[in-house]
């Protein structure tokens, strides 16, 4: 596709299951970063990957969150025994350039919004 | 941290102009964006300002000043479709820092 597509769209996980979110970025973008937007907030930065190396990992919130992207294309984000803060839309993004470049504009796609009951 | 301050909620009237404040920490900024983001969508881009003065794409414009830490984004002849969040999000090196979003309403 043209954009950047996330799946599931909506997830809906009981206190202590395991969830996996999937990111398809932009064909050939280099960056891939994963957000976490609570409602009527703006995004939060989890986790940034420049190909399919891991660069910044700051923004995870504890250890039960980890990001793959093991070719450089597809990520996946995996948040293990969810809690009920975890609740939130998760948005991944893709530029075309590394992001350290001097303009970057990253492309979002659509997130997955996870509830945890 | 570098926190990045926009009013929460604003309202106005269709065909009318509104301006969309934003300001930033200046300590080690370089690069403010603008998004839109509809309800249960994805952001999409608007405008980047990196140097001071205005930027006009249209219906819509973006200002900078960067010694005052300040930004804003001016919308005209509103439309409702214009209805949405608008997302200011500053760069720090290599690090992007959204702010809260500004809901904005118009009315017919």
């Amino acid at each position: 596709g043209a954009g950047v597509s996330q799946s599931p769209r909506y997830k809906v996980a009981k206190r202590g299951q395991d969830v996996a979110l999937r990111c398809d970025p932009i064909s050939g973008h280099v960056s891939l970063f994963w957000y976490q937007q609570a409602l009527g907030q703006g995004p939060e930065f989890l986790t940034y990957f420049q190909n399919e190396a891991q660069l910044d990992k700051s923004g995870l919130p504890s250890d039960r969150f980890f990001a793959e992207r093991p070719e450089g294309s597809v990520s996946t984000l995996k948040i293990q025994r969810t809690q009920q803060e975890d609740s939130a839309v998760y948005l991944c993004a893709s530029s075309f350039l590394g992001r350290s470049a001097s303009y970057n504009e990253q492309f979002f796609g659509p997130g997955t919004r996870l509830t945890v009951l | 941290g570098q926190n990045i301050d926009q009013p929460t909620e604003m309202t106005a009237t269709e065909g009318a102009i509104v301006q969309i404040n934003c300001t930033y920490q200046t300590s080690g900024f370089n690069g403010l964006f603008w998004y839109q983001q509809h309800a249960g969508e994805a952001p999409t881009f608007l405008s980047y300002n990196v140097l001071d003065g205005l930027e006009e794409k249209g219906r819509f414009s973006s200002f900078l000043s960067r010694s005052k830490g300040y930004s804003y984004l001016l919308l005209k002849e509103l439309q409702m479709k214009d209805s949405a969040s608008y997302l200011c999000a500053a760069r720090y090196g290599q690090n992007f820092v959204f702010g809260p979003g500004t809901r904005l309403s118009v009315l017919p």
